[in-house]
């Protein structure tokens, strides 16, 4: 089945600094990519998503990147602001594990240093 | 427009003990999921339903039970609760597989 490697596991940047996390993923089929961001102590919510025909996308600060030849995609946020602190986790839309659901990634902790 | 609502917020069961997660939405989404996040980890998902009558097993169904009578509510049935399922709970729904999910607030449960 899918399966979506996430790294780094945890990322410290100063504020202002720029940070990069990444996916890969394994079913070639997949063609939805989203990114959640996490609060402590609150829900996952979208923060941005790319589709399969698209090689980037970008909202303000934060920007996706796709590379569906060496399958893998990659969060950027620029100029991160101590509100970017939060768990960050990707998410692939597989077709080999026969559900209609998405495979999320094992998340990235980031802490934005004042 | 609510979204997605959970209750309770927190529970605590005794070992063997059952109860019912509840979970709805009030946007006519017909994908709803359940995932359980341990501390410190990702979502795992549980059970998912792609509408009314129609529910399926994601990675970790084990120990749980579902049932989707109506778009709106999808609860999570725990039977004979057990530590390894102390986790936060969270529902989701969806207009489709490859489209945004909206969370619920989450549902902190402890087995002890």
């Amino acid at each position: 089945g899918e399966n979506v490697e996430q790294h780094p596991s945890t990322l410290s940047v100063q504020e202002g600094d720029s940070a990069v996390i990444k996916c890969t993923y394994s079913d070639s089929a997949s063609n939805y990519f989203p990114w959640y961001k996490q609060e402590l102590g609150k829900r996952p919510q979208l923060i941005i998503d790319i589709r399969s025909n698209v090689g980037e996308k970008k909202d303000q600060r934060i920007a996706v990147t796709l590379n569906k030849t060496a399958k893998h995609f990659s969060l950027h946020i620029t100029e991160t602001q101590p509100e970017d602190s939060a768990v960050y986790f990707c998410a692939a839309s597989p077709k080999d594990t026969g559900r209609r659901a998405l495979t999320f990634g094992s998340g990235t902790r980031l802490q934005v240093q004042p | 427009n609510a979204g997605v609502t959970q209750t309770p917020k927190f529970r605590i069961l005794k070992i063997g003990q059952s109860m019912t997660l509840q979970c709805a939405q009030d946007m006519n989404h017909n994908y709803m999921y359940w995932y359980r996040q341990d501390p410190g980890m990702g979502l795992k998902l549980i059970y998912y339903s792609v509408g009314a009558g129609i529910t399926d097993k994601g990675e970790v169904p084990n120990g749980y039970n579902v049932s989707r009578s109506t778009t709106e509510d999808f609860p999570l049935r725990l039977e004979l609760a057990a530590p390894s399922q102390t986790s936060v709970y969270f529902c989701a729904s969806s207009t489709g597989w490859e489209y945004e999910q909206y969370f619920g607030p989450g549902t902190r449960l402890t087995v002890t």
